[in-house]
């Protein structure tokens, strides 16, 4: 299976404590997109990269908050000094970008429990 | 008002039925549509673009009305297997995208 994956899909932290998430995308999407999302929500859009470049970031990601796509394949998220908020899925999707889609797969997402 | 607005639901229906969601969205820059179904506690999986012309794929209808500013889902001889959650999604592009979801229409079929 060639989809998009993501690691840990599981993570308990104690406030306070950083995080690192990662996502692999489908190997020919050019594209990476990192939402959060909470029970009873859609995902909410944190950022995206186009290759190795973070293109936009929500207003709503807060300074403890980076990610970064080095090489242009794989892309971390990471949560410096966890809150109990920060308690969410986070979801990495990727695409291809094209004239004429912009259709977006998403990974199984990793769920972070801030205690 | 929010950017992308859908009616949390949930719309309860029984085999065999049709149901329709709508999806509202706010800016008229936008310019690609889509629809995801979620099942609880897993991704959500694309179900099907909405183009300007329309678009059907089995029992499953989308639609965009550019002038009122929504998107609809129809789902025809809705089967147990459709209960689920809905997101419609609005992209607006030029320059940066947006990427926008909406909270989602949760459906149950009923047997």
């Amino acid at each position: 299976d060639t989809g998009v994956s993501q690691d840990p899909r599981h993570k308990i932290t104690k406030r306070g404590q950083n995080v690192t998430f990662r996502c692999d995308p489908i190997s020919e999407h050019n594209r990476l997109y990192w939402y959060r999302q909470t029970l009873g929500q859609g995902p909410e859009f944190l950022t995206y990269f186009q290759n190795e470049a973070q293109l936009e970031k929500s207003r709503l990601l807060s300074d403890r908050f980076s990610a970064e796509r080095p090489k242009g394949s794989f892309s971390t998220l990471e949560i410096q000094r966890t809150e109990q908020g920060d308690s969410a899925m986070y979801l990495c999707a990727s695409s291809l970008r094209s004239d004429s889609s912009y259709e977006q797969y998403f990974g199984p997402g990793t769920r972070l429990t801030v205690t | 008002r929010k950017e992308v607005e859908q009616d949390p639901g949930p719309f309860n229906v029984p085999e065999g039925a049709t149901v329709a969601f709508n999806c509202t969205y706010s800016n008229s820059a936008s310019q690609s549509f889509f629809w995801y179904r979620q099942d609880c506690r897993k991704e959500p999986k694309l179900l099907m673009s909405v183009y300007s012309s329309g678009n059907e794929d089995g029992r499953f209808t989308a639609q965009l009305n550019r002038a009122s500013q929504y998107i609809s889902l129809l789902i025809r001889d809705s089967k147990l297997s459709d209960s689920a959650t809905y997101l419609c999604v609005v992209i607006k592009s030029g320059g940066y995208q947006k990427v926008t979801f909406g909270t989602g229409t949760k459906l149950q079929v009923i047997p």
